[in-house]
């Protein structure tokens, strides 16, 4: 499985907007890059997923170079309640893929 | 996006008794599910891969004869947390994905906090 490295903390104020950038060195071919968030005592939330070049959705976007060895998560115009723990995942998207965690990085939006 | 029910939310127990948490797939089948616990300030462990009609897999140092897991049907995975003490405490947190419509993210439940008294 392919490492990922992010930053541990990050600040940021609302309505900024938040770029978090995940290291994955080592991601094969088949491997798919998935962001998720974590609030306080509720268990992870699917938020996007690309596999190269930029992904948009209603919450965020996510921005892939082209030799995917890292991914940027960005959350337009943050408010007080996007406070929590975001992780990037990689792997396949075959049957066999167990989803495993890094440290992720805690998001604290100030006022 | 498909929806993994965990029951229940949170569970108070004595020491030694056994606790069991719940598992649902609301709206796929999952062949697989996997069982996690997080400590306070730290990432999701994974303890074990639970397979539909088989035993599950267990990681490297998850007691397997302590933390029960069943996997009896498509929809359904259990936990149990058999003589429970206060070091078990935690939080635990399933997930499944939608293999069988292709979808490769992983969708978690809401958790269950274990207190053991």
């Amino acid at each position: 499985l392919a490492k990922t490295t992010q930053p541990i903390s990050m600040d940021s104020y609302e309505g900024q907007e938040v770029n978090i950038t995940c290291s994955h060195n080592n991601i094969a071919t088949n491997d798919y890059i998935t962001w998720y968030q974590q609030f306080p005592s509720q268990g992870p939330r699917f938020i996007i997923q690309g596999y190269k070049t930029k992904v948009t959705n209603e919450v965020a976007s996510l921005f892939i170079p082209a030799d995917r060895k890292s991914s940027t998560l960005s959350l337009p115009r943050v408010s007080l309640s996007d406070t929590a723990v975001y992780y990037c995942l990689v792997g396949p998207s075959g049957g066999s893929y167990i989803p495993t965690f890094g440290r992720g990085t805690s998001l604290i939006v100030h006022p | 996006g498909a929806v993994v029910s965990q029951h229940p939310s949170w569970v108070i127990c004595k020491s030694g008794t056994s606790v069991k948490i719940e598992c649902r797939s609301l709206d796929f089948q999952a062949t697989t599910m996997f069982w996690y616990r997080q400590f306070p300030k730290q990432s999701l462990m994974l303890m074990a891969t639970s397979n539909e009609g088989s035993k599950a897999t267990y990681e490297q140092g998850v007691e397997k004869d302590k933390f029960l897991i069943n996997h009896a049907s498509l929809t359904l995975s259990t936990l149990t947390v058999t003589s429970a003490h206060p070091e078990d405490s935690s939080f635990y947190i399933c997930s499944a994905r939608d293999q069988d419509r292709g979808r490769t993210e992983a969708f978690f439940g809401q958790g269950t906090r274990l207190t053991v008294v």
